[in-house]
């Protein structure tokens, strides 16, 4: 099945500095999704993206898709300490047809940590 | 909207023994999913189900794994017997018909020992 590649692994910041965090496929994805896990929670969904070349701004949030639909990124501008926690990106399962059906594969994730 | 709801939230045991874990979606939902976590790594999907109908279940190692969703609306997921592997969150999540987006519940901690 599909597989991404997520990097970095991990990624400590100074408060106020940026970040990036970036996904990448051997194959054309359908889509991709963000979603953001704080320590010792759970994953909150973040943003799909569908579009070649889309990108997508939330408040201090921009997230990008490839052209090719191969690979995607997640920017965020001067950190605050709430974002501390670790990001995914998932590709959807398409099925035949390109239509998605759900089923999610994680990349490994970028631990994000903000010193103040 | 209530959330995703899972019990219990922890649960220790010791290998070869059985542990069960129950999930209840978001009201409505039909596509429910089980993912283990292991720390460190992102979320695997074990199996999907479709109202009570299984979608996928190619990664759940079906010989000490199992899971049932028998109306269509909770899922109860079973491990017997557990081996020390298996120490890991299980999330379980869903998603309405016509959206991508996955909902997650608070997950259960399993340790075993």
């Amino acid at each position: 099945g599909q597989q991404v590649m997520q990097i970095p692994q991990y990624q400590h910041v100074q408060e106020g500095e940026d970040f990036t965090t970036y996904c990448n496929s051997s194959t054309t994805l359908s889509n991709i999704q963000w979603y953001k896990q704080r320590p010792g929670g759970h994953p909150v969904f973040l943003i799909q993206l569908v579009k070649s070349g889309e990108v997508n701004k939330q408040k201090r949030l921009t997230f990008q898709f490839g052209e090719a639909k191969k690979n995607s990124s997640l920017h965020i501008t001067a950190t605050q300490t709430t974002d501390v926690g670790t990001y995914f990106c998932a590709l959807s399962q398409a099925r035949a047809g390109g239509t998605s059906y759900g089923k999610l594969t994680f990349g490994q994730g970028t631990i994000l940590t903000v010193h103040p | 909207e209530a959330g995703v709801a899972q019990s219990p939230r922890y649960k220790i045991i010791e290998k070869r023994q059985s542990v069960a874990f129950w999930c209840n979606p978001i009201s409505g939902h039909a596509t429910l999913y089980w993912y283990q976590q292991i720390l460190g790594q992102g979320p695997k999907l074990l199996i999907q189900f479709q109202n009570n109908g299984v979608v996928d279940d190619s990664q759940l190692p079906k010989d000490r794994f199992s899971a049932e969703r028998l109306k269509g609306v909770d899922s109860t997921l079973k491990i017997q017997p557990a081996k020390l592997e298996d120490s890991a969150v299980y999330l379980c999540a869903s998603n309405p018909a016509g959206r991508n987006e996955q909902f997650f519940g608070p997950g259960t901690r399993l340790t075993v020992l």
